[in-house]
């Protein structure tokens, strides 16, 4: 069974950082791309970021570009997001989701809630 | 970057057929067949509804199609079932890689 597993969610103070890692299962890690997505409240998805199997190409949305770094490690069957610089826009739901041939995204995890507050 | 184009709402009685429309660019829906449909209930993560346009992961009941003319994608639910009753969002990772704003759909 294929599962993915956010955490690392929570409160962080605008200039912030935070750091997400979403453990993997269920299938061959090291072959797969990945990507996050995240989703503010009562708002629709937005791509972040994607990388592939063994971390040498990354992409990154323009509105997190030179704050957030994608990163993996295939012994540990993870992927993370470091969020450096949290705006207050950067609250959102952030998902972690497997990438299918890499032009969809076949599986997702449940979710790790980030708020950005003071 | 802009999200593609959906209708912010949709709606059909059970039994019925409704279609959602998802407009990008050239430099995307329209160049690449990298278009996907994800359903999202309340509460929980996207689920794969449609892949590269029109082709269905396992486990995706036939009543769920898609399709693309020019710039335009389309998912057509048909049957409506009580359970269909959800967000839908539209993707591409053709040139951009970006999902469309969602489209609520009611089930009356």
């Amino acid at each position: 069974e294929v599962q993915l597993v956010e955490s690392g969610g929570g409160l962080a103070q605008p200039g912030g950082s935070l750091r997400l890692s979403c453990e993997v299962s269920g299938f061959s890690f090291r072959d797969s791309w990945m990507t996050w997505v995240r989703q503010a409240p009562g708002k629709g998805l937005e791509w972040v970021a994607t990388i592939n199997g063994d971390g040498s190409v990354k992409s990154y949305a323009e509105p997190i570009k030179g704050r957030f770094t994608a990163s993996r490690d295939t012994a540990q069957n993870s992927l993370y997001l470091q969020m450096n610089n949290l705006r207050a826009d950067d609250t959102a739901v952030y998902y972690c989701a497997r990438n299918r041939a890499y032009n969809c995204l076949d599986f997702w995890g449940q979710g790790a809630l980030v708020t950005v507050s003071s | 970057q802009s999200a593609l184009t959906q209708p912010p709402s949709a709606s059909g009685s059970p039994g019925q057929s409704v279609a959602i429309s998802c407009t990008g660019t050239s430099g995307d829906i329209g160049a690449y067949d990298y278009v996907s449909w994800y359903q999202q209930h309340p509460g929980k993560a996207p689920k794969l509804i449609i892949y590269e346009v029109n082709k269905r992961p396992s486990g995706v009941p036939d009543r769920f199609s898609g399709s693309k003319s020019g710039n335009t994608a389309s998912l057509t639910v048909s049957g409506l079932q009580a359970d269909d009753e959800a967000d839908y969002y539209c993707g591409s990772y053709g040139g951009r890689k970006v999902f469309g704003g969602g489209t609520k759909l009611t089930v009356l």
